[in-house]
């Protein structure tokens, strides 16, 4: 596809339960980047793949993150036992390069309630 | 790390008229980029600066880098109802964008 995809695009779950969110980035994009933003604020970030490097997992909230990018390229966002300060809105970026001095390409989102 | 601080967090403005939003660090940035989120929508690329006292155009906004870098500034002439939503600055570090925390945007026509 042309952009950043992500799915799915809302998820509704209860408190406790596993949830597995999933991204698409642009094809040949070496950096991609989980942020999380709660509504009406900023962006959270969490996680962030560099190729082939260790990810940076310095903003993971809690052990009850994880995430993995499988081949350089579909990454997913696992968060177990979930609780409701959980729900957010879960974005995906990736960028050409380092994201810091590269345009970030951001996907819709997965919107995320724990009830 | 240190967070950038955009100012104000909300500008009603009337259609027409001209405004400008504010990111200030407290620590020399490398660069800055600006980011903007239309209502129900994920953010969008708009600029990076990375020159001291860089200014750069695109139709309507102006973007500028100060002298110390250590401030930004998006300033929109002729605000229109398309420029609604929330206009993020981000600076750049550690192979990573430290995002703040925004100006909601909001035109009254």
């Amino acid at each position: 596809g042309a952009g950043v995809s992500q799915s799915p695009s809302n998820k509704v779950t209860e408190k406790g339960k596993d949830v597995e969110l999933r991204c698409d980035p642009i094809s040949g994009h070496t950096a991609l980047y989980w942020y999380r933003q709660s509504l009406g604020q900023g962006l959270e970030f969490l996680i962030y793949f560099q190729g082939n490097s260790a990810p940076d997992k310095s903003g993971l909230p809690s052990d009850r993150f994880s995430a993995e990018r499988t081949g350089g390229s579909v990454s997913t966002l696992t968060i177990q036992r979930t609780q409701q300060e959980d729900s957010a809105v879960y974005l995906c970026a990736s960028s050409l390069g380092r994201g810091d001095r590269y345009e970030q390409y951001f996907g819709p989102g997965t919107r995320l309630t724990v009830t | 790390g240190q967070q950038v601080m955009q100012i104000p967090q909300y500008q009603h403005v009337q259609e027409g008229e001209d405004f400008t939003t504010y990111c200030n660090s407290s620590t020399t940035l490398s660069n800055i980029q600006w980011y903007k989120q239309r209502p129900g929508g994920h953010p969008v690329f708009l600029i990076q600066l990375v020159k001291s006292g860089e200014v750069k155009k695109q139709k309507r906004l102006t973007f500028q880098f100060g002298e110390a870098k250590k401030n930004s500034s998006l300033h929109i002439t002729a605000t229109q109802t398309t420029d609604v939503g929330t206009y993020f600055c981000a600076k750049g570090s550690d192979y990573k964008l430290s995002f703040g925390a925004g100006t909601t945007v909001t035109v009254r026509a």
